[in-house]
């Protein structure tokens, strides 16, 4: 069965600041990845994705993330910081029939100015 | 462009009532889904269907049901509501392709079971 671990529940980070938030996932095959976020009170929306080929993917809001296949790992990244990026974020892999996608548990991004 | 709508926003039940959760797309998806999210728990997903008259269960199905008799709708149901189906509840949507494509999501309904 298909599953997604993110270690940190909290992180809190100063405006301006580098950010890597951690995942994990277990997949028996070739893995969909993807990166969510959620606002308060919204739905999610899609930072960034991998299927294949380049293992390093660019996504919205300056978001970057990095497949690495033999740690099991899709770390999210952003070199610097806003502090419209505090929300909620969501590490997803996806596949199976109806190419569900199961998802961790998230992370609470808090940015201090 | 309305994407992934759902209705009501909030809803507030007394335990052992039913009510429908509504969901409509307007994308031309096949695949649809209906997760719950609790805190700390991330989205648990109830029930998917991959097109219309086809419905499947997820991780969590026990005390919902859904039908899909058109493309655009995925209603939810609940039957003899319980404390414990207090949540958010989201609909989502996406094509139907090799599992590339990325899942539209509404903006949720909040439901409280007392």
């Amino acid at each position: 069965a298909q599953s997604v671990t993110q270690p940190d529940i909290h992180i809190t980070v100063s405006e301006g600041a580098s950010l890597e938030l951690r995942c994990n996932y277990s997949y028996g095959a070739t893995p969909y990845l993807f990166w969510y976020v959620q606002s308060p009170g919204q739905g999610l929306q899609l930072l960034l994705k991998y299927f294949s080929g380049d293992t390093l993917v660019q996504g919205i809001k300056g978001f970057e993330a990095e497949f690495k296949r033999s740690q099991s790992s899709f770390n999210l990244r952003k070199p610097s910081v806003h502090w419209s990026d505090a929300a909620e974020y969501f590490c997803a892999v996806g596949g199976g029939g109806g190419n569900k996608l199961t998802f961790g548990t998230g992370t609470q991004l808090k940015v201090e100015l | 462009n309305a994407g992934v709508t759902q209705t009501p926003k909030f809803r507030i039940l007394k335990i052992g009532q039913s009510m429908t959760l509504q969901c409509t797309q307007d994308m031309n998806h096949n695949y649809m889904y209906w997760y719950r999210q609790d805190p700390g728990m991330g989205l648990k997903l109830i029930y998917y269907s991959v097109g219309a008259g086809i419905t499947d269960k997820g991780e969590v199905p026990n005390g919902y049901n859904v039908s899909r008799s058109t493309t655009e709708d995925f209603p939810l149901r609940l039957e003899l509501a319980a404390p414990s189906q207090t949540s958010v509840y989201f609909c989502a949507s996406r094509h139907r392709d090799g599992g590339n494509s990325p899942l539209h999501f509404g903006n949720g309904t909040r439901l409280t079971v007392t």
